[in-house]
């Protein structure tokens, strides 16, 4: 059964705090990608993956930097945690090439107070 | 810019039939994803279109017009089990995935 999993479900932290999300995936997939999820508004990309130590800019990367030492592991990091920055934070990975479906982790519900 | 459009919310009855519409500006396309995701969940592939025409998979099918910048999800035989936010994706031309906003669909009994 592929899996994608998600270091926390829930994470509470405060504003300043250096934030880490962690990322695994069992699929030995290429890509590995970032988005966080907002009501009403879609998944917005971050940062993804193509291979291992590679990273490229999505929609939305300020704030945020990623590592990806090993291809199964994509970790995202908030440098400086902020209250904007509360979200759902979903991970998600798929083969190489562009138009294969994604598998998404269960998601960390990250709360900035 | 780039901008999907799928109504917010639907609402339709146990054993009805309901049909979930995403309309797409991109820029270029190379194929079209919906997604299922359960309140709380990872959202999960349903389908992936490309070409023009209806894609059948049990009781979801999913349309795809190229030219209208047009595509639907249609669920037959609504179980509660379906009450869910259902998500349009476009591959553009940069072969990046444009996300809809969802469309959180309520079964009532």
């Amino acid at each position: 059964d592929v899996k994608v999993t998600q270091s926390s479900r829930y994470l509470v932290k405060r504003t300043g705090e250096k934030v880490f999300l962690e990322c695994v995936q069992d699929m030995d997939h290429e890509n590995m990608f970032w988005y966080r999820q907002d009501p009403g508004l879609g998944l917005r990309l971050i940062y993804f993956s193509y291979d291992v130590k590679m990273k490229e800019k999505g929609d939305i990367p300020e704030g945020y930097s990623v590592s990806r030492e090993k291809k199964e592991r994509f970790s995202l990091i908030l440098e400086s945690a902020s209250t904007n920055q509360t979200s759902m934070y979903l991970c998600a990975s798929s083969l190489s090439g562009s138009v294969n479906e994604q598998f998404f982790g269960p998601g960390t519900r990250l709360t900035v107070l | 810019g780039q901008n999907i459009d799928q109504p917010t919310e639907m609402t339709a009855t146990e054993g009805a039939i309901v049909q979930i519409n995403c309309t797409y500006q991109t820029s270029g396309f190379n194929g079209l994803f919906w997604y299922q995701q359960h309140a709380g969940e990872a959202p999960t592939f349903l389908s992936y279109n490309v070409l023009d025409g209806l894609e059948e998979k049990g009781r979801f099918s999913s349309f795809l017009s190229r030219s209208k910048g047009y595509s639907y999800l249609l669920l037959k035989e609504l179980q509660m089990k379906d009450s869910a936010s259902y998500l349009c994706a476009v591959i553009d031309s940069n072969y990046q995935l444009i996300w809809g906003a969802g469309t959180k669909l309520i079964i009532k009994p």
